[in-house]
């Protein structure tokens, strides 16, 4: 069966740091996966996605994560945090003939002013 | 982002009384689902539907049915509610694409069972 883990749950930093949070998956088929953020109080938001090709995805906002398959981790990272990235973070892979998603438990990031 | 409402936002209930939670879109997608959001679980899938009157089980099914007798409308019941489906519920569509099949989210419908 998948699972998606996120071994970060809670991550507090000042504004200017680089951001990396982790993402690693267990999956037989064919990889797809996906970043999304959900602010306080909000719906769930697409990032970024992968399905092939170059492993370095260019999502909204100024994030990238990276496919390593040897790793079996799609790693989020973004150069430079700001206060209006705190919000929760979920990694998702996709299988089964209905696409249905199987997420990780979130990262919640808090980007102190 | 993808037409997607759901209703009741918001609802408080009491244990062993129906609930029906409504997901309605605009765009005529093939695939929807439902999910429950808890802290520490992010989102887990519940049920999902392939098209119309053709529905299937997801991870936490128990305690839940749906139905999807139009293509536009996705129903979430809990037949008698309990407080530990005190979640926040998601609905979801996914567009799809060549290489780029992507679920996007309704804004979610926060139950409260006493």
């Amino acid at each position: 069966a998948q699972s998606v883990s996120q071994h970060n749950h809670h991550v507090i930093l000042s504004e200017a740091p680089s951001l990396e949070l982790g993402c690693n998956y267990s999956y037989g088929g064919t990889v797809n996966l996906f970043w999304y953020v959900q602010y306080p109080g909000q719906h769930l938001q697409l990032l970024l996605k992968y399905f092939s090709g170059d492993p370095l995805v260019k999502g909204i906002k100024g994030f990238e994560a990276e496919f390593i398959k040897s790793k079996f981790s799609f790693n989020l990272r973004k150069p430079s945090v700001q206060w209006s990235d705190t919000a929760e973070y979920f990694c998702a892979l996709v299988s089964g003939s209905a696409r249905q998603l199987t997420f990780g438990s979130g990262t919640q990031l808090t980007v102190l002013p | 982002d993808a037409g997607i409402t759901q209703s009741p936002r918001h609802k408080v209930t009491e244990t062993g009384t129906p609930v029906t939670l409504r997901c309605h879109q605009t765009e005529n997608h093939r695939y929807m689902y439902w999910y429950r959001q808890d802290p520490g679980h992010g989102l887990r899938l519940i049920h999902y539907s392939y098209g119309v009157k053709d529905t299937d089980k997801g991870e936490v099914s128990d305690g839940y049915s749906v139905s999807r007798s139009k293509t536009e409308d996705f129903l979430l019941t809990l037949e008698s509610a309990t407080s530990s489906q005190t979640s926040v519920y998601f609905c979801a569509i996914t567009k799809t694409g060549i290489h780029t099949d992507t679920q996007y989210f309704g804004p979610g419908t926060r139950l409260t069972v006493l």
